[in-house]
C-alpha cells in the first residue's frame, strides 16, 4: 500500500526554522512528482511547493519563497521541506502529497502540526 | 497565479438529495481540474481529476463536468458520508492552486 507520513513537526519560535520529513513507501517514490500543501487552523488547503521526480524542476507559492526550501532524496525514499525565519502565520498542519502528469494529488499523509509561537 | 472560486461556501442539505457544486477559474485550465474530500481530521481524498475522471475507489454517485474556466462536482444522492468539505484544484500550470472549499452539511 501507498504510504506517505509526515514528521518533525513542532512549536518553534517566530523566526526559527524547522526542517519536515516525509516518508514515502509502497511506490516508485523515484517515479512521482511530489508537493507540499498545508491547512492553518480552521481554514483551507494552500500548496506550498512542488518538486519534479529528478529534482530538475522546483516551484514555490509565493508566500513561502526564499523561506522555504523542498528537496527529496530519491535513495531514501523521502521528501523534506526546510523552513526559515518562519512566521505565526505559517502555523498550520504541513501535508505531502503524490502528484503525477496524469493524476494529481493522489495519496496524502496524515500531516505534521507546525506551530510557530513565542 | 489562477485563482480558485467556489460556490457557494456552505450549503445546506439532505441526505438522498442531488447536489451540485461549482468551481470557477480565472483563466483557462484546460480540464487540469481536480475535486478532493476531506472530513474532519483527515487528510483530502480524491474524487475526480482531469475534470471528470473518477478516482480509484470512488463511488458512481460522484461526477465531474465543465470546461474551459467553469467546472461541477455533482453528487447524485448524499449519503450521511458524504457530508464534508469539498475544494477544488488546478493544476493547468505549475501554481496547483485550490479553491476555497464547499461545505456540505446535513439540514
Amino acid at each position: 500500500d501507498v504510504q506517505l507520513v509526515e514528521s518533525g513537526g513542532r512549536l518553534v519560535q517566530p523566526g526559527g526554522s524547522l526542517r519536515l520529513s516525509c516518508a514515502a513507501s509502497g511506490f516508485s517514490f523515484s517515479s512521482y512528482e511530489m508537493n507540499w500543501v498545508r491547512q492553518a487552523p480552521g481554514k483551507g488547503l494552500e500548496w506550498l511547493s512542488y518538486i519534479s521526480s529528478t529534482s530538475r524542476t522546483i516551484y514555490y507559492a509565493d508566500s513561502v519563497k526564499g523561506r522555504f526550501t523542498i528537496s527529496r532524496d530519491n535513495a531514501k525514499n523521502s521528501l523534506y521541506l526546510q523552513m526559515n525565519s518562519l512566521r505565526a502565520e505559517d502555523t498550520a498542519l504541513y501535508y505531502c502529497a503524490r502528484d503525477s502528469d496524469s493524476t494529481p494529488f493522489d495519496y496524502w499523509g496524515r500531516g505534521t502540526l507546525v506551530t510557530v509561537s513565542s | 497565479e489562477i485563482m480558485m472560486t467556489q460556490s457557494p461556501a456552505t450549503l445546506s442539505v439532505s441526505p438522498g438529495e442531488r447536489v451540485t457544486l461549482s468551481c470557477r477559474a480565472s483563466q483557462s485550465i484546460y480540464g487540469k481540474l481536480a475535486w478532493y474530500q476531506q472530513k474532519p481530521g483527515q487528510a483530502p481524498r480524491l474524487l475526480i481529476y482531469a475534470a471528470s475522471t473518477r478516482a480509484t475507489g470512488i463511488p458512481a454517485r460522484f461526477s465531474g463536468s465543465g470546461s474551459g474556466t467553469e467546472f461541477t462536482l455533482t453528487i447524485s444522492s448524499l449519503q450521511s458520508v458524504d457530508f464534508a468539505v469539498y475544494y477544488c484544484q488546478q493544476y493547468s500550470i505549475w501554481e496547483r492552486t485550490f479553491g476555497q472549499g464547499t461545505k456540505l452539511e446535513i439540514k
